[in-house]
């Protein structure tokens, strides 16, 4: 069955310090990957996409993910954890053929943020 | 903001009864996805409409049903409500085939 996994429930880091959130997915070609961000009492906002090309995708906010499809991995970073980054992120994924468009969500992570 | 509207924000009713949930896509989006948010099972795909039609279901129960109208906004209409069907219900919508999915703010529902 197709599946995302995010590891980790939760992670807190000091604002200003780096940040890796997981996320691997099993699927039985390779997917079209999404991380999406979910803020308290608000809808789901598009991070960042991979559909193909380049490896390493950039995002809104600062963020970016690495795609690597020996760990069938699709890890979020970001340099400089600000503040307002505290919130809920999610990994998705949705088949690349046709007639598979809805998304699988993992679990989510949520990050705190400590001033 | 995404562009999808999504109506009412917040809906509290009692075991037993029936609603519906609204949702307008993002202007020239034919594609409209309904997913559940709950603490214990995550976010669930529902069901997707393409234009009018139903193109895939998902861990829907038979007590839902979707329907998308000719000008492609879609309605949710949840009956027989039991306290489990609390959470937030989500629509999203995109374009073509190989585009992202944008959200809407979500209804939180709650069943007493």
């Amino acid at each position: 069955a197709q599946s995302v996994t995010q590891p980790d429930i939760h992670i807190t880091v000091s604002e200003g310090a780096s940040l890796e959130l997981r996320c691997n997915y099993s699927y039985g070609a390779t997917p079209y990957l999404f991380w999406y961000v979910q803020s308290p009492g608000q809808g789901l906002q598009l991070l960042l996409k991979y559909f193909s090309g380049d490896t390493l995708v950039q995002g809104i906010k600062g963020f970016e993910a690495e795609f690597k499809r020996s760990q069938s991995s699709f890890n979020l970073r970001k340099p400089s954890v600000h503040w307002s980054d505290a919130a809920e992120y999610f990994c998705a994924a949705r088949g690349s053929g046709a007639g598979s468009y809805q998304l699988t969500f993992g679990k989510g992570t949520k990050l705190s943020v400590i001033p | 903001d995404s562009g999808v509207t999504q109506t009412p924000k917040h809906l509290i009713t009692a075991t037993g009864q029936r609603v519906t949930l609204r949702c307008s896509p993002r202007s020239g989006d034919l594609s409209v996805y309904w997913y559940q948010q709950s603490l214990d099972q995550g976010l669930q795909f529902l069901i997707h409409y393409y234009n009018g039609e139903e193109r895939a279901k998902g861990n829907i129960l038979e007590r839902f049903s979707a329907q998308q109208f000719p000008d492609l906004h879609s309605e949710l209409n949840l009956s027989s409500l039991e306290l489990g069907d609390s959470a937030l219900y989500f629509c999203a919508s995109s374009g073509t085939v190989n585009t992202e999915a944008f959200f809407g703010q979500g209804t939180r529902l709650t069943v007493v």
